[in-house]
């Protein structure tokens, strides 16, 4: 079975720095789908990126990217000019082939003014 | 204009009742979800259920039943309530397949509080 890890509950980055979260995860699969998701304390649970792992490429959406590497199966997820709207909580998830979703157990970041 | 919608937001209700929670996707997606966030944050799939297959963590105790009316409604039925049932549920739904329509889109959550 897929298994997902998020090795650091807590983070905390400085308002405008740069901050790296960690997703490793198991799979024998060769095709799927990795996603970050935040949830701010509104509890909605909103997609921030995905990286298809067909693809060598870094998906990257405005301020987040990730540096995804297959063999190593990582998928860390960098936060640029981190902003206070940033705060939340993040979650790295893998899809399957068999269209199974797999969460990690989340990372809580805090940015500090 | 709402992707995926859940009522109700808010749910108190003592041990032993029955209860619903309904989920509504206008997406035209196959495939909806139900999921279990406990006070830790974790985040666990209840069920995955699409027109041709209904697929259930086998943890997920036989009190809990999903009921689809049709394909844009997922419904989660739980039937005599018990203390460690209180969480947030949250409904998910995704195309079953696909190289650009796999992302799953979460409606906004029920908070379930057992009395």
């Amino acid at each position: 079975a897929q298994t997902v890890t998020q090795s650091q509950p807590e983070m905390s980055v400085q308002e405008a720095e740069t901050v790296t979260l960690s997703c490793t995860y198991d799979t024998s699969e060769s095709d799927y789908y990795l996603f970050w998701y935040k949830q701010p304390p509104s509890r909605q649970m909103i997609l921030v990126i995905r990286q298809e792992a067909y693809k060598q490429q870094n998906a990257t959406e405005n301020r987040f990217s990730v540096n995804f590497q297959k063999a190593a199966k990582s998928f860390s997820l960098k936060i640029s000019d981190s902003q206070l709207g940033d705060a939340a909580m993040y979650f790295c998830a893998y899809r399957s082939t068999g269209n199974q979703f797999y969460f990690g157990t989340g990372t809580s970041l805090t940015v500090i003014p | 204009d709402t992707a995926v919608s859940q009522t109700p937001k808010y749910l108190v209700t003592q041990m032993g009742n029955d209860k619903s929670i309904k989920c509504e996707q206008n997406l035209g997606h196959d495939t909806m979800y139900w999921y279990k966030q406990d006070s830790k944050k974790f985040l666990k799939i209840m069920f995955s259920y699409n027109n041709k297959e209904l697929i259930i963590n086998e943890t997920v105790p036989n009190r809990f039943s999903p009921k689809s009316p049709d394909k844009a409604h997922l419904n989660l039925h739980i039937n005599s309530l018990e203390l460690g049932d209180s969480a947030v549920y949250f409904c998910a739904s995704s195309q079953e397949l696909g190289r650009d329509t796999d992302t799953q889109y979460f409606g906004p959550g029920t908070r379930l509080t057992v009395l």
